[in-house]
């Protein structure tokens, strides 16, 4: 499978506790991007990483949430002290950057954070 | 700043028939549109993207959408609605920031429902 992988699917988590989520993505690409899904809702952009780098993060990306993409390959978001409104779908994508600005970013099938 | 607006949270056809799928766009910059699908508890599939070479574009599983700048609309349609195309359809538009076109601003959604 050549496709963006994200593991866990599902995460089921006391309130309080810590989470991390992981995302490989395609192997060639440099851009990778972090997005929220709620319910109801389309996917609100996090953060977004240009190998090693992270270039941007959304004001939704609080104190409690980091994400990592060491030597540019897989990526993880961690969530700290994990509250009810952390419960949603979070969504990796990855893209080339020559194509990124058109839109072709690859999804992954997510991780759905279940916060009780 | 860019956004996109998707008029109707559900649409409700019969295989068979025309399916209509509204999406209005806001930009200050050229846009770059793209139209996903999402089938339950998967990630988004990139069904078709206007990146200024055509109006009319054509994407995969017979579905296409127009761009007219005039009415600042990119709707998305199908001749003959199948039983498999009932899913959540999202419109995107490219956000234009300090790096370029990079990050996707999506819509709420429209679930298309198809009846037999």
């Amino acid at each position: 499978d050549t496709g963006v992988s994200q593991d866990p699917r599902h995460k089921i988590t006391k309130r309080g506790q810590n989470v991390t989520f992981r995302c490989d993505p395609i192997s060639e690409h440099n851009r990778l991007y972090w997005y929220r899904q709620t319910l109801g809702q389309g996917p609100e952009f996090l953060t977004y990483f240009q190998n090693e780098a992270q270039l941007e993060k959304s004001r939704l990306l609080s104190d409690r949430f980091s994400a990592e993409r060491p030597k540019g390959s897989f990526s993880t978001l961690e969530i700290q002290r994990t509250e009810q409104g952390d419960s949603a779908m979070y969504l990796c994508a990855s893209s080339l950057t020559r194509t990124s600005g058109q839109g072709e970013a690859f999804f992954g099938q997510g991780t759905r954070l279940t916060v009780v | 700043a860019q956004s996109v607006t998707q008029l109707g949270s559900h649409v409700s056809v019969s295989e068979g028939a025309l399916v209509l799928l509204r999406c209005n766009y806001s930009s200050s910059v050229p846009p770059y549109l793209f139209w996903y699908v999402q089938y339950p508890n998967q990630g988004l599939q990139l069904l078709l993207k206007y990146t200024s070479a055509a109006t009319l574009v054509k994407g995969i599983n017979g579905f296409e959408a127009e761009f007219k700048k005039s009415e600042t609309s990119f709707h998305l349609t199908k001749p003959s609605a199948h039983m498999s195309d009932a899913a959540e359809y999202f419109c995107a538009v490219s956000r234009f920031g300090n790096s370029g076109y990079s990050t996707l601003t999506f819509g709420k959604g429209t679930m298309l429902l198809v009846s037999p």
